[in-house]
């Protein structure tokens, strides 16, 4: 059984440069989240979707940030343009319909540096 | 709102000690709780869940966690640790909606 699949698994990139990461969750699982993990704040929610549809995007940094799901099976959460605080671990998860308190399965994370 | 303390940032421990991480947690309301681990350079993986039922559940590797209602509780544990499990744990809570609000996690450093 496939996980939640996540590239790059790092990213190394200048200020100011377009950056995007990209989620595959799993297969028959409709609802999507990105968090971001840094030393200071832990593990923040960036954004969750439901059936493709974004449903809460509070934990959105600024307008620098922003999340797309094209499709059930896709997901990309771009910063443009990035900025040397954005650097961290960003996470994408997967689980089931709410109902029974369905745990979410995390991918791997895309290390993101900006120098 | 809802908060998720865990109380302890850095536990360290000698191979074969006994381990229990506090978590608590502020919401009024039905909650599902979950404990994950995170290994050096990994995801965040399902040590345990507790939904409903016995308060006692038991996960993974050893570890079990009492959910104690009274004291918006949820505290994990193990008899006796391995090297293995320094990890950094981290206890969740799931409310009305599917999100999951995380506590800031406790980093695990076991001593062989």
């Amino acid at each position: 059984d496939a996980g939640v699949i996540q590239s790059p698994r790092h990213e190394v990139t200048e200020m100011g440069q377009e950056v995007t990461l990209r989620c595959k969750p799993i297969s028959g699982h409709d609802y999507l989240f990105w968090y971001r993990q840094t030393m200071m704040r832990g593990l923040e929610l960036l954004i969750y979707f439901n059936n493709n549809v974004p449903i809460d995007d509070s934990g959105m940094p600024e307008d620098r940030f922003s999340a797309k799901m094209p499709n059930a099976s896709f997901s990309t959460l771009k910063i443009q343009p990035s900025e040397p605080r954005d650097s961290a671990v960003y996470f994408c998860a997967s689980s089931l319909r709410r109902a029974g308190g369905q745990p979410q399965h995390f991918g791997d994370g895309t290390r993101l540096s900006i120098l | 709102a809802q908060s998720v303390s865990q109380h302890n940032h850095h536990v360290i421990l000698s191979e074969a000690a006994s381990l229990e991480l506090g978590c608590n947690y502020s919401y009024g309301g039905t909650v599902n709780l979950f404990w994950y681990v995170q290994y050096p350079g990994q995801h965040l993986q399902l040590l345990l869940k507790y939904f409903s039922g016995d308060p006692l559940v038991k996960g993974i590797k050893g570890f079990e966690a009492e959910f104690i209602k009274s004291k918006f509780s949820f505290n994990l544990r193990k008899p006796s640790v391995q090297w293995s499990d320094t990890a950094e744990y981290f206890c969740a809570v799931q409310t009305g909606a599917n999100n999951l609000f995380f506590g800031t996690g406790t980093r695990l450093t076991v001593i062989p």
